[in-house]
């Protein structure tokens, strides 16, 4: 029972680029929704998290869009740089549970 | 700045041992996890704990599992008997359920066990 879904398991994009991650949910009582980054060995770390009330949440360089009608959300990097190659998780929580689930993730690679 | 620690940082241990992977969650937080990633595959929900209870479990937390808190700081997993599929990163994460609703998660670096 896949609820949060992201269907590309790698993306490549160049340095200075816009980088593109996109997710899917089924669930509509998720109340909140996060995106984390991973790299190799270490647990994941938190980037940027969004409210379903809002359609979108800006910090710096990373864009969170959520489009609660389809049950998508996306995550936006501009400019892309080396440094933000990394596994990008997307994940879905029900505040009146607060069990989050994770996607399948995301291998970012930003080529310099 | 707090974060989750986890020991041991990897593991080896036979089919059928027990182990009990430990973690010191930010001292504020109410809410904990666990969380696992087989190698190459997503990171899955093990089981969510608040107010010395087990709030959630998913269908892998079966009877081989469980999970406390020992001495009200350390929370605790353990495998009773440990199968080769059990083999993964595992991760414990807490959440302050009182904080700024950022809904963030903090996870600590993660214990691997390996299954021989």
């Amino acid at each position: 029972d896949q609820q949060v879904k992201q269907n590309s398991p790698s993306l490549s994009v160049q340095e200075g680029r816009i980088s593109i991650l996109n997710c899917d949910y089924t669930n509509s009582m998720f109340d909140y929704f996060l995106w984390y980054k991973k790299y190799p060995a270490e647990g994941p770390t938190f980037l940027i998290s969004i409210s379903s009330i809002k359609d979108k949440n800006e910090d710096g360089r990373f864009t969170v869009f959520l489009n609660k009608s389809a049950k998508h959300l996306s995550l936006h990097i501009v400019p892309s740089q080396p440094g933000d190659s990394a596994v990008y998780f997307c994940a879905a929580t029900d505040s009146g549970t607060y069990k989050y689930i994770f996607g399948t993730g995301t291998r970012l690679k930003v080529l310099a | 700045e707090p974060e989750v620690t986890q020991t041991p940082s990897h593991q080896v241990t036979q089919m059928g041992q027990e182990v009990i992977l430990r973690c010191v969650p930010i001292s504020n937080h109410l809410y904990f996890y666990w969380y696992r990633q087989i190698l190459g595959q997503k990171v899955e929900f093990l089981v969510s704990f608040y107010n010395n209870e087990i709030s959630e479990k998913s269908e892998i937390f079966d009877d081989q599992f469980s999970v406390e808190r020992p001495d009200g700081s350390n929370f605790t997993l353990k495998i009773r008997s440990t199968k080769l599929e059990d083999s993964a990163m595992y991760f414990c994460a807490t959440f302050d359920i009182r904080g700024p609703n950022t809904g963030e998660l903090f996870f600590g670096e993660g214990s691997r066990l390996t299954v021989l």
